[in-house]
């Protein structure tokens, strides 16, 4: 299985701004996941876009997935202290054994009041 | 409706000494994972158990193994602890059609130092 790299390794903003974060991967894919995990803690589950998806909305999240690129985005709008955390985009390809996650390093998203 | 649990939270152990960590999945789910994350990085999957057999293993050595019960409930087992096993180790549970490729939920770890 195939590991997504998320870009950039590290995001700073203030508070109320809108933070993207990109995620590239190599091979083909049957689904791509975001997670979120704050302070090295468990994860959870914010999105699952699948391969004949363009684009997913959820809150305040909205993913895009260009399969052409092999990328996708995650955009959280209007960013809260809260949304402080680790965020991994997981893609998935069920060829590679499909309930095997498989991780990056993430992004690390810090918001400041 | 409980999400996935695991017990114990912290755990303090000395080289060469054995531990278990174990992990209840969501109401409903049969198929458990478990991965290492060590800090400032991605979990890494360690295997998975459905209908009570490791279905699939990452790249850990035979020191690592495991156990599902007829409960779908697992446990982790780390045989002769290395300095290096130091990690939180979270357990993943999710409803196990072979490759399927569907969310996982996670439980909150078990972090797990040695000394």
């Amino acid at each position: 299985s195939q590991q997504g790299e998320e870009d950039p390794q590290a995001l700073s903003i203030q508070e109320g701004e809108n933070a993207t974060m990109n995620c590239s991967y190599k091979t083909s894919i049957n689904n791509l996941q975001w997670y979120r995990q704050n302070s090295g803690r468990g994860l959870v589950h914010l999105i699952l876009i699948r391969s004949n998806e363009r684009e997913k909305h959820s809150g305040r999240l909205r993913v895009t997935l260009d399969t052409s690129k092999k990328s996708s985005s995650l955009l959280i709008t209007a960013s809260r202290a809260a949304d402080t955390a680790s965020y991994f985009c997981v893609p998935v390809s069920i060829w590679g054994g499909g309930n095997k996650l498989t991780f990056g390093t993430g992004t690390q998203l810090k918001v400041e009041l | 409706d409980a999400g996935v649990t695991q017990s114990p939270t912290h755990l303090i152990k000395t080289r060469g000494q054995q531990v278990t960590l174990r992990c209840s999945p969501k109401s409903g789910h049969d198929t458990v994972s478990w991965y290492q994350q060590a800090l400032g990085q991605g979990p890494q999957f360690i295997f998975q158990y459905y209908e009570e057999e490791e279905r699939q293993r990452g790249n850990f050595p035979d020191r690592f193994s495991g156990h599902q019960f007829p409960n779908y409930s697992s446990e982790l087992n780390v045989n002769a602890l290395l300095l290096g096993d130091s990690a939180l180790y979270l357990c993943a549970s999710s409803l196990g059609s072979w490759g399927d490729g569907e969310t996982q939920y996670f439980g909150p770890g078990t972090r797990l130092l040695v000394l």
